[in-house]
């Protein structure tokens, strides 16, 4: 059974930088590509990037400057990185696997979500 | 940017109700769209993928069509279970999700 599961702070200050990790378990992060989405009443739901299997990344334009996500194949474990952060990117954070095989079969399984505050 | 909407943003439904939620894209997609179901303080269910293929498990009154521009989501005898937020996301171009639907018990 496969679980994801969201960890880092709840409380970022502006200005600083957003770290979360996602704990894989029951697949290995080295088949299909892992995600990052957020959701916020003011911006629905928002996706910030992705790493594939093979560790390349690809990213939302709108955060592309601000945003690295990267794996660590030894602890099956992958992360987000959001730098310069204000009060818009208060949301709840997912980590979420887009099963892919011949082509993407979309996201089918998700982290219960991390919600993160952005305030002084 | 490839703009997901949804229509309608709020339903009221009743149990054993047929209900048909749409959901068009600002530039084709061909048939790269999954809906999925989201009730309070959970993440979202993938129920369909590639425009209409049902996800293992999800119940068979769920079925969804189209392609190009223009989906639907389509719940026949809706189920006390089935009263949720129900959003599309396309990913022929990166991935965007639609605003939600919201679906109510009448």
């Amino acid at each position: 059974q496969v679980q994801l599961q969201e960890s880092g702070p709840g409380l970022v200050r502006p200005s600083d930088t957003l770290s979360l990790t996602c704990s894989v378990s029951g697949a290995s992060i080295t088949s299909h590509y892992w995600t990052w989405i957020r959701q916020s009443p003011e911006r629905g739901l928002e996706w910030i990037g992705y790493v594939s299997n093979g560790g390349g990344t690809n990213y939302n334009p709108s955060l592309k400057s601000r945003v690295t996500i990267s794996m660590d194949t030894s602890s099956n474990q992958f992360s987000l990185k959001l730098t310069s952060v204000t009060a818009a990117d208060t949301a709840v954070y997912f980590c979420a696997r887009e099963r892919f095989f011949y082509d993407s079969e979309a996201f089918d399984m998700w982290g219960q979500g991390t919600m993160v505050v952005v305030s002084a | 940017d490839i703009q997901m909407t949804q229509s309608p943003s709020t339903l009221s439904a009743s149990v054993g109700d047929r209900v048909t939620i749409t959901c068009r894209a600002s530039q084709s997609i061909s048939g790269w769209l999954a809906w999925y179901q989201q009730k309070p303080g959970k993440p979202p269910k993938l129920l369909i993928y590639k425009a209409s293929t049902l996800e293992n498990g999800v119940p068979s009154r769920f079925s969804g069509s189209g392609s190009g521009t223009e989906f639907t989501l389509t719940i026949t005898s809706l189920q006390p279970d089935d009263f949720a937020t129900y959003y599309c996301q396309q990913y022929s171009r990166f991935y965007t999700f639609g605003q939600g639907t919201r679906l109510d018990i009448k």
